[in-house]
Formats: C-alpha cells, structure tokens, sequence
C-alpha cells in the first residue's frame, strides 16, 4: 500500500469546485504532517500551490489563486486541496507530498480534467 | 528572483556514471535543505535525494543508496548528484527542488535535465 494514495484522475466543469484527496496510508496520521501540494502541466515542471497542516498553519505559495486551498479530513486520514472555480487553465496533474521517516514522499498523482 | 538550473543530463549507457549540477542564485543558499526529484516518462513524481543546509546529512530513496551520492557545494552555490551504476529504469527528467522555509515540503524547483540511460 502506497504511503500517500491519490485518486488517478477527476473530472469536473468549469466554475465548479474540485476536491483532490491524499490518503495517508493506516497508522500514519494525517494531523502530524503538512502536507504540501503541486501542479505539474505537461512538459513544465511541478509548480508549489500551497501547504497546509492546520488552519493555523499553513502557507498559500506566491502568486497562487486564493481559489485553491488547502484541508484535512481527519476521520479519512486525508489531506485536501480544494479548487473554487475550476478553470480551463487547471486542467494538469496535481500531487501531494508529505516529509515521513526521513524521506519525501509523493503521493500518486491525480490528473484533473476540466470539461 | 529564485532560480534554480539543472544541467549535466545526457544518454549513458547502462552501468555507466553521470553527475548533475543544479546552479542556484536569488536565496540563501546555505540555509536550505535541497533534493533531487525525478520522473520517468508518463510517471509521477519519485523523491531520489537530499541535502541539509550544511551538507551533513543526506538522505536517499532506496531505489539508489548506495549509487548515488548528493554533495552540494556553498562557496559556489552549486549542488550535485554524482550517478554510478546507472540502469534503465534511472531513465527520467532529474529536477532539483528547494526545501521550504520550515521544512517538510519543497516549494521551488528547476526546469529538469532529461537522463536516459540505454545502450
């Protein structure tokens, strides 16, 4: 089982809102971690969105939309990016990314298409 | 402005060694941890490896311990990845990544240099 397990792929329209989950995997707890957040477009390098641990504890990356952000379902050991908006240009690959038992560690990847 | 600038990727064949640089400019070098990512053709992204600010204590994936050796020079705002004993599935675009303020993430990267390993 992968440390950080992300749906493969979304789909949604345009100006509606795009929830995006990272899975901890069991006995790794989500509360203890920021989890930091990347979009990737095709041929472009991963560009930082944001990080976010808790409300008090979290960081928007520079020049990032405030329609992205960032939360956590604890009961789902899951750490959230929350698209408002969706627009044609966030059609890419998003990823999560936690520091665990030193190493990083990316999640899967989830591919967001916008209809 | 922030910049980081990977070179030193190329097509080597398998067993053989190569070693990438990432040239930084617009931040203090010496006080961030920075890694190597990588990402074979049509994957995600794969951790390989990081540095502390003072170059103490590297970490490796275990795809490559014991292969692969990250240093970084601060006098020349320079950091590497020297790659021996390269296979196959080595093959993908290298970036190199600045640890965020805080740690726990990365919040700044480089434009990748493409390594493809093949005979």
């Amino acid at each position: 089982q992968a440390v950080l397990t992300q749906p493969s792929s979304l789909s949604a329209s345009p100006g509606a809102s795009a929830s995006l989950t990272c899975t901890l995997r069991s006995g790794i707890n989500v509360g203890t971690y920021r989890i930091y957040w990347y979009q990737q477009k095709p041929g472009s390098p991963p560009q930082y969105l944001l990080r976010y641990k808790s409300d008090s504890d979290k960081q928007q990356g520079s020049g990032v939309p405030s329609r992205f952000s960032g939360s956590k379902d604890a009961s789902a050991n899951a750490g959230i990016l929350l698209i408002s908006g969706l627009q044609s240009e966030d059609e890419a690959d998003y990823y999560c990314l936690i520091w665990h038992s030193g190493a990083y560690v990316f999640g899967t990847g989830t591919k967001v298409t916008v209809l | 402005e922030m910049q980081l600038l990977e070179s030193g990727g190329g097509l080597v064949q398998p067993g053989g060694s190569l070693r990438l640089s990432c040239a930084a400019s617009g931040f203090t070098f010496f006080s961030y941890g920075l890694s190597w990512v990588r990402q074979a053709p049509g994957k995600g992204l794969e951790w390989v490896s990081t540095i502390s600010g003072g170059g103490r204590s590297p970490y490796y994936a275990d795809s490559v311990q014991g292969r692969f050796t990250i240093s970084r020079d601060n006098s020349k705002n320079t950091l590497y990845l020297q790659m021996n004993s390269l296979r196959a599935e080595d093959t993908a675009v290298y970036y190199c990544a600045k640890d965020a303020p805080g740690g726990g993430g990365v919040d700044s990267w480089g434009q990748g240099t493409q390594v493809t390993v093949s005979s």
